[in-house]
């Protein structure tokens, strides 16, 4: 089955400091993978994917992602944070088995971001 | 604005009582998705629906129920089958199904069993 995991529940980061939120996975065939953010009490936003091509992704609020085959991760980095970067962070996969299609979430790591 | 829009925001139920959230989408998207958010759990899938009246459960069916008689709309009833139903309801949708594009998603009802 496909899933995914972010192994660190929060991360504390000062401003202006680069930022990393991990994340591993597990499938059978090739990854579709993304990553989303929730303020709180709202729905969930779309920051990034990868499907095919460059290891390295480009996503909204200037957030990227690097995908590493051997390594099976798909790790959520920033140059510089910011403060309102803070927010809960979900890692996802595409289950597209058995003539089904979803997405697949992680448990979500809190950002943390200090002025 | 195109969106998608659930409600109500915030509702309180006695236990016993079935409840049902709306979620309505001017996407014109295909395909549509509840997710259950409990903290710590992240996002668990309760059912989704690919097409007009057809739906497939998810993960955590037990005590739920939807139907997807138009393609803009898709309610979900937590029946009182449904054993600890206080959590953050999410409702989503995307163009269409083994698409790879991206959920979009509601603002999200909170339920509470008192």
């Amino acid at each position: 089955a496909q899933s995914v995991a972010q192994p660190e529940d929060q991360v504390n980061v000062a401003e202006g400091n680069p930022l990393t939120v991990k994340c591993t996975y597990s499938v059978s065939g090739n990854p579709y993978l993304f990553w989303y953010v929730q303020y709180p009490n709202r729905g969930l936003q779309f920051l990034l994917k990868y499907i095919t091509g460059d290891n390295l992704v480009k996503g909204s609020y200037g957030f990227e992602a690097e995908f590493n085959k051997s390594q099976t991760s798909f790790h959520l980095k920033k140059p510089s944070a910011l403060v309102s970067d803070s927010a809960l962070y979900f890692c996802a996969v595409r289950d597209g088995s058995y003539n089904t299609d979803k997405l697949i979430f992680g448990t979500g790591t809190r950002l943390q971001v200090f002025p | 604005d195109g969106g998608i829009t659930q409600s109500p925001k915030y509702l309180f139920r006695k236990e016993g009582q079935n409840v049902t959230l709306s979620c309505e989408q001017n996407l014109n998207h295909d395909a549509m998705y509840w997710y259950r958010q409990d903290p710590g759990q992240g996002l668990r899938l309760i059912y989704y629906s690919q097409i007009v009246n057809d739906f497939q459960k998810g993960d955590i069916a037990e005590g739920y129920s939807v139907s997807r008689e138009k393609k803009e709309s898709f309610p979900l009833t937590v029946t009182s089958a449904q054993k600890n139903p206080t959590a953050f309801y999410l409702c989503a949708s995307s163009l269409a199904w083994l698409n790879t594009g991206e959920l979009f998603f509601g603002e999200g009802s909170r339920l509470t069993v008192l």
